[in-house]
Protein backbone atom coordinates (compact mmCIF):
# COMPACT_ATOMS: atom_id res chain seq x y z
CA UNK A 1 0.00 0.00 0.00
CA UNK A 2 1.03 3.90 -0.67
CA UNK A 3 2.99 5.06 2.87
CA UNK A 4 4.51 8.29 3.38
CA UNK A 5 7.02 7.87 6.45
CA UNK A 6 7.97 10.91 8.43
CA UNK A 7 10.01 10.89 11.72
CA UNK A 8 7.32 10.63 14.26
CA UNK A 9 9.35 11.27 17.15
CA UNK A 10 9.71 15.46 17.75
CA UNK A 11 13.20 16.63 16.91
CA UNK A 12 15.17 18.97 19.18
CA UNK A 13 17.86 20.42 18.07
CA UNK A 14 20.25 24.09 19.53
CA UNK A 15 19.68 27.19 18.20
CA UNK A 16 22.32 28.04 15.36
CA UNK A 17 22.78 24.15 14.15
CA UNK A 18 20.94 22.95 10.81
CA UNK A 19 17.80 20.55 11.00
CA UNK A 20 17.22 17.77 8.88
CA UNK A 21 13.91 16.12 8.37
CA UNK A 22 13.25 13.08 6.61
CA UNK A 23 10.60 11.91 4.14
CA UNK A 24 10.16 8.36 2.99
CA UNK A 25 7.79 7.61 0.65
CA UNK A 26 6.67 4.11 -0.67
CA UNK A 27 4.53 2.58 -3.88
CA UNK A 28 4.34 6.35 -5.21
CA UNK A 29 5.97 7.73 -8.07
CA UNK A 30 5.61 11.72 -7.53
CA UNK A 31 5.72 14.46 -10.18
CA UNK A 32 6.75 16.83 -7.34
CA UNK A 33 7.40 16.93 -3.56
CA UNK A 34 6.21 19.60 -1.35
CA UNK A 35 7.07 20.60 1.69
CA UNK A 36 4.49 22.53 4.20
CA UNK A 37 4.89 24.20 7.64
CA UNK A 38 2.19 24.20 10.46
CA UNK A 39 2.00 25.74 13.70
CA UNK A 40 -0.53 24.43 16.18
CA UNK A 41 -4.10 25.74 15.53
CA UNK A 42 -3.08 26.87 12.02
CA UNK A 43 -3.26 25.28 8.49
CA UNK A 44 -0.48 24.28 6.19
CA UNK A 45 2.06 26.92 4.91
CA UNK A 46 3.82 25.99 1.41
CA UNK A 47 7.57 26.32 2.24
CA UNK A 48 8.83 25.02 -1.15
CA UNK A 49 8.21 22.34 -4.26
CA UNK A 50 10.31 20.44 -5.72
CA UNK A 51 10.38 18.32 -9.35
CA UNK A 52 11.37 14.75 -10.03
CA UNK A 53 13.79 15.76 -12.45
CA UNK A 54 15.63 18.29 -9.84
CA UNK A 55 17.89 17.10 -7.01
CA UNK A 56 17.75 20.13 -4.68
CA UNK A 57 16.48 22.87 -4.74
CA UNK A 58 16.99 26.26 -2.31
CA UNK A 59 15.14 28.81 -0.64
CA UNK A 60 17.33 31.23 1.66
CA UNK A 61 18.13 28.68 5.00
CA UNK A 62 16.16 25.81 3.64
CA UNK A 63 16.91 23.08 0.97
CA UNK A 64 15.20 20.83 0.20
CA UNK A 65 16.66 16.89 -1.66
CA UNK A 66 14.85 14.79 -4.04
CA UNK A 67 15.81 11.15 -4.64
CA UNK A 68 13.52 9.01 -6.58
CA UNK A 69 15.63 6.25 -6.74
CA UNK A 70 15.46 6.05 -2.83
CA UNK A 71 12.40 7.38 -2.86
CA UNK A 72 13.19 9.63 0.20
CA UNK A 73 13.39 13.93 0.41
CA UNK A 74 15.54 15.30 3.36
CA UNK A 75 14.50 19.14 4.12
CA UNK A 76 17.28 20.80 6.09
CA UNK A 77 17.31 24.52 7.75
CA UNK A 78 20.39 25.99 8.09
CA UNK A 79 21.30 28.24 11.50
CA UNK A 80 18.08 26.80 12.94
CA UNK A 81 16.08 30.14 15.12
CA UNK A 82 13.10 28.87 17.97
CA UNK A 83 10.96 30.58 15.18
CA UNK A 84 11.77 27.72 13.06
CA UNK A 85 9.72 25.40 15.74
CA UNK A 86 6.94 24.00 13.92
CA UNK A 87 5.44 20.84 12.08
CA UNK A 88 6.93 20.13 9.36
CA UNK A 89 4.56 18.25 6.17
CA UNK A 90 5.84 16.37 3.27
CA UNK A 91 3.64 15.66 0.74
CA UNK A 92 4.39 14.38 -2.57
CA UNK A 93 2.17 14.96 -5.41
CA UNK A 94 1.51 12.17 -7.75
CA UNK A 95 0.77 12.90 -12.14
CA UNK A 96 -2.59 13.50 -12.85
CA UNK A 97 -3.43 14.10 -8.95
CA UNK A 98 -3.07 17.80 -8.83
CA UNK A 99 -5.94 18.28 -6.83
CA UNK A 100 -5.86 15.82 -4.06
CA UNK A 101 -2.19 16.81 -1.81
CA UNK A 102 -1.28 13.45 -0.05
CA UNK A 103 0.69 14.42 3.65
CA UNK A 104 2.78 12.57 5.47
CA UNK A 105 1.90 12.63 9.29
CA UNK A 106 4.58 15.41 10.22
CA UNK A 107 8.01 15.49 11.86
CA UNK A 108 7.74 18.77 15.19
CA UNK A 109 10.81 20.54 15.53
CA UNK A 110 11.65 22.11 18.21
CA UNK A 111 15.04 25.27 18.41
CA UNK A 112 15.96 25.52 21.64
CA UNK A 113 17.80 28.37 22.74
CA UNK B 1 -5.30 40.99 1.26
CA UNK B 2 -7.28 38.57 3.33
CA UNK B 3 -6.36 34.42 3.06
CA UNK B 4 -8.66 31.76 2.87
CA UNK B 5 -10.84 32.12 5.70
CA UNK B 6 -12.96 29.16 7.25
CA UNK B 7 -15.89 29.96 10.03
CA UNK B 8 -16.61 28.72 12.85
CA UNK B 9 -12.78 28.33 14.17
CA UNK B 10 -14.27 26.08 16.86
CA UNK B 11 -17.70 24.05 16.43
CA UNK B 12 -19.24 21.87 19.09
CA UNK B 13 -22.06 19.46 17.92
CA UNK B 14 -23.66 16.42 19.97
CA UNK B 15 -24.15 13.36 18.23
CA UNK B 16 -26.99 13.10 15.64
CA UNK B 17 -26.62 16.76 14.92
CA UNK B 18 -25.63 18.86 11.54
CA UNK B 19 -22.44 20.88 11.12
CA UNK B 20 -21.80 22.82 8.59
CA UNK B 21 -18.16 24.39 8.00
CA UNK B 22 -17.46 27.05 5.56
CA UNK B 23 -14.71 28.33 3.66
CA UNK B 24 -14.32 31.82 1.98
CA UNK B 25 -11.37 31.11 -0.79
CA UNK B 26 -9.31 33.86 -1.54
CA UNK B 27 -10.15 36.74 -3.44
CA UNK B 28 -9.98 35.97 -6.79
CA UNK B 29 -9.53 32.69 -6.33
CA UNK B 30 -12.35 29.89 -8.13
CA UNK B 31 -10.86 26.32 -6.96
CA UNK B 32 -11.42 25.07 -3.80
CA UNK B 33 -10.18 21.77 -1.78
CA UNK B 34 -11.52 20.49 1.41
CA UNK B 35 -9.24 18.13 3.71
CA UNK B 36 -9.60 16.27 6.76
CA UNK B 37 -7.14 16.31 9.14
CA UNK B 38 -7.36 13.19 12.72
CA UNK B 39 -5.44 13.47 15.61
CA UNK B 40 -1.58 12.60 14.65
CA UNK B 41 -2.32 11.72 11.05
CA UNK B 42 -1.61 13.90 7.87
CA UNK B 43 -4.12 15.94 6.09
CA UNK B 44 -6.68 13.72 4.03
CA UNK B 45 -7.77 14.86 0.77
CA UNK B 46 -12.28 14.93 0.66
CA UNK B 47 -13.31 16.90 -2.28
CA UNK B 48 -12.27 19.38 -4.96
CA UNK B 49 -14.76 21.73 -6.52
CA UNK B 50 -15.30 24.89 -8.71
CA UNK B 51 -17.63 27.12 -8.68
CA UNK B 52 -21.24 25.52 -8.74
CA UNK B 53 -19.11 22.03 -9.63
CA UNK B 54 -17.77 19.31 -8.01
CA UNK B 55 -14.60 17.72 -9.91
CA UNK B 56 -13.52 15.46 -7.59
CA UNK B 57 -15.08 14.02 -4.50
CA UNK B 58 -13.48 10.84 -4.40
CA UNK B 59 -12.04 11.14 -0.73
CA UNK B 60 -15.97 12.34 0.58
CA UNK B 61 -17.21 9.34 2.60
CA UNK B 62 -20.20 8.43 0.76
CA UNK B 63 -22.98 8.81 3.79
CA UNK B 64 -23.52 11.90 5.28
CA UNK B 65 -21.14 13.98 3.64
CA UNK B 66 -22.04 16.58 1.47
CA UNK B 67 -20.21 20.11 -0.40
CA UNK B 68 -20.95 22.85 -2.61
CA UNK B 69 -19.19 25.79 -4.08
CA UNK B 70 -22.51 27.92 -5.14
CA UNK B 71 -22.21 30.77 -7.58
CA UNK B 72 -22.25 33.09 -4.65
CA UNK B 73 -20.99 33.01 -1.10
CA UNK B 74 -18.52 30.42 0.76
CA UNK B 75 -18.24 26.91 -0.05
CA UNK B 76 -19.84 24.90 2.76
CA UNK B 77 -18.75 21.33 4.23
CA UNK B 78 -22.24 19.88 5.32
CA UNK B 79 -21.83 16.77 7.91
CA UNK B 80 -25.21 15.33 8.87
CA UNK B 81 -25.74 13.17 11.97
CA UNK B 82 -22.42 13.21 13.13
CA UNK B 83 -20.21 10.91 14.75
CA UNK B 84 -17.62 10.78 17.53
CA UNK B 85 -15.24 9.80 14.86
CA UNK B 86 -16.11 13.08 12.76
CA UNK B 87 -14.11 14.99 15.28
CA UNK B 88 -11.23 16.19 13.79
CA UNK B 89 -9.59 19.58 11.85
CA UNK B 90 -11.25 20.46 8.45
CA UNK B 91 -9.00 22.78 6.76
CA UNK B 92 -10.28 24.17 3.31
CA UNK B 93 -7.61 25.55 0.74
CA UNK B 94 -8.09 27.21 -2.80
CA UNK B 95 -6.31 28.22 -5.70
CA UNK B 96 -6.45 30.75 -8.54
CA UNK B 97 -5.95 28.25 -11.27
CA UNK B 98 -7.26 24.87 -12.03
CA UNK B 99 -5.41 22.43 -10.23
CA UNK B 100 -4.82 19.88 -13.51
CA UNK B 101 -2.09 23.33 -14.23
CA UNK B 102 0.05 21.41 -11.66
CA UNK B 103 1.19 22.71 -8.32
CA UNK B 104 3.28 25.11 -9.54
CA UNK B 105 1.06 27.09 -11.17
CA UNK B 106 -1.95 25.97 -8.94
CA UNK B 107 -0.89 26.48 -5.89
CA UNK B 108 -2.89 25.53 -2.99
CA UNK B 109 -3.35 28.23 -0.07
CA UNK B 110 -5.00 26.74 3.15
CA UNK B 111 -7.27 28.38 5.76
CA UNK B 112 -6.75 28.04 9.62
CA UNK B 113 -9.44 25.40 9.78
CA UNK B 114 -12.54 24.39 11.96
CA UNK B 115 -12.00 22.20 14.86
CA UNK B 116 -15.11 19.93 15.26
CA UNK B 117 -15.71 18.17 18.41
CA UNK B 118 -18.63 15.99 18.69
CA UNK B 119 -19.88 15.05 22.28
Amino acid sequence: SQKIEQNSEALNIQEGKTATLTCNYTNYSPAYLQWYRQDPGRGPVFLLLIRENEKEKRKERLKVTFDTTLKQSLFHITASQPADSATYLCAPVLRGGYNKLIFGAGTRLAVHP
Amino acid sequence: NAGVMQNPRHLVRRRGQEARLRCSPMKGHSHVYWYRQLPEEGLKFMVYLQKENIIDESGMPKERFSAEFPKEGPSILRIQQVVRGDSAAYFCASSARPAIRGPGLARQYFGPGTRLTVT
